[in-house]
């Protein structure tokens, strides 16, 4: 089945600790991104990759990192998170104009 | 700084009614995606509008495309409650990825 995963699907972490959320396509797509969704204000890019080694940013970067190291995998990097960072995340990859999402990762920063 | 606006932003109405969400966007991408998203859930991709006067049409729901008017609409004919969600529309799709609109909270009484 073609899909998108994301783990972990709930995280709930402390300020200063570093975290990783990893997404992985089964699609061999060469586009994947990153998005937050926050209440109000629907998704925003973080950071996106048109392929292995090739990443950039997105509309709000800030405190993220990733990396494209094979095609199926697209992890996003927190160093070290801080509470404005809690929010829901979604892990995309696409081939032409379709999208496919993930299912979400829930991260709460305390 | 490229938009994507969508009214209304919360909508009640009852079943078996009509209404239409607008979707307006700055960019010239003239490619328009509407999704549908349920709580908790990840987005359902409903249409994918990619040309000037596209119009794709679902069971109820039907999206069109004016990309001279930068305009896109969702109409929701003889609506049921099983379609209450949050609907987003969004534009791009190309290397920069999607910008959304912040998203319209549908819900349908009986």
């Amino acid at each position: 089945e073609a899909q998108v995963t994301q783990n972990p699907r709930y995280l709930i972490t402390v300020t200063g600790k570093k975290l990783t959320v990893t997404c992985s396509q089964n699609m061999n797509h060469e586009y994947m991104s990153w998005y937050r969704q926050d209440p109000g204000l629907g998704l925003r890019q973080i950071y996106y990759s048109m392929n292995v080694e090739v990443t950039d940013k997105g509309d709000v970067p800030e405190g993220y990192k990733v990396s494209r190291k094979e095609k199926r995998n697209f992890p996003l990097i927190l160093e070290s998170p801080s509470p404005n960072q809690t929010s829901l995340y979604f892990c995309a990859s696409s081939l032409g104009a379709e999208q496919y999402f993930g299912p979400g990762t829930r991260l709460t920063v305390t | 700084e490229l938009k994507v606006e969508q009214n209304p932003l919360f909508l009640s109405m009852q079943e078996g009614k009509n209404y239409t969400i607008y979707c307006n966007y700055s960019t010239t991408s003239d490619r328009l995606y509407w999704y549908r998203q349920d709580p908790g859930k990840s987005l359902e991709s409903l249409f994918v509008l990619l040309s000037n006067g596209a119009v794709k049409q679902e069971g109820r729901l039907m999206a069109s495309l004016d990309t001279k008017a930068r305009l896109s609409t969702l109409h929701i004919t003889a609506a049921v409650h099983d379609l209450s969600a949050t609907y987003f529309c969004a534009d791009g799709g190309g290397a920069d990825g999607l910008t959304f609109g912040k998203g319209t909270h549908l819900i349908i009484q009986p």
